[in-house]
């Protein structure tokens, strides 16, 4: 178990730029959850999978952000035509939903710093 | 649609004091409740977290909390703060056991020699 790892840990884009991050989550955790965090706030929820299927859309999630699961490892985030509002820490997180009814933990990865200049 | 508020965005204690951070809730189903601690650079620890099994909760470090129905709250509490206490603590509330936060605006515990 080496973690959620998420890359790259910072990211300075300018405005109008395109980017994408990168989340992998621990293996074999089937839901992988974004979260973003902006300064002096809680994380708010953009996104999670279920496998490789996107099960729900946060309604901050505009149609300028994307998000992939592809085979139901790792994701990834992409944001076009990067606004200076988008600054803010990008979460990844990773849970195991298996058939018990516990409640299961959500591991959170160390977040992208996304800088818009 | 759930909510959480914490109060006190800042709370300082002297080393050895109790540590007590507010948090209330609000949800239309019965909630799964968590305590999560973020280190400076670090991602998001999980404290500890309300299975509905007890209504006080113990978490990892010395930290646990309380779940009280009537006053919709989940206020987390130590008996003795540690100088490695410091931190920001976020509470945060889930309709199910395994979906999504919601996160109130988080805690910034100073704790002072």
């Amino acid at each position: 178990d080496t973690g959620v790892s998420q890359d790259p840990r910072h990211k300075i884009t300018k405005r109008g730029q395109n980017v994408t991050f990168r989340c992998d989550p621990i293996s074999e955790h089937n839901r992988l959850y974004w979260y973003r965090q902006t300064l002096g706030q809680g994380p708010e929820f953009l996104t999670y999978f279920q496998n490789e299927a996107q099960l729900e859309k946060s309604r901050l999630l505009s149609d300028r952000f994307s998000a992939e699961r592809p085979k139901g490892s790792f994701s990834t985030l992409e944001i076009q035509r990067t606004e200076q509002g988008d600054s803010a820490m990008y979460l990844c997180a990773s849970s195991l939903l298996g058939t018990s009814g516990d409640i299961y933990e959500q591991y959170f990865g160390p977040g992208t710093r996304l800088t818009v200049t | 649609a759930q909510s959480v508020t914490q109060l006190g965005s800042h709370v300082s204690v002297s080393e050895g004091a109790l540590v007590l951070l507010r948090c209330n809730y609000s949800s239309s189903v019965p909630p799964y409740l968590f305590w999560y601690v973020q280190y400076p650079n670090q991602g998001l620890q999980l404290l500890l977290k309300y299975t509905s099994a007890a209504t006080l909760v113990k978490g990892i470090n010395g930290f646990e909390a309380e779940f009280k129905k009537s006053e919709t709250s989940f206020h987390l509490t130590k008996p003795s703060a540690h100088m490695s206490d410091a931190a920001e603590y976020f509470c945060a509330v889930s309709e199910t056991s395994y979906g999504k936060l919601t996160f109130g605006q988080g805690t910034i515990l100073t704790v002072h020699p």
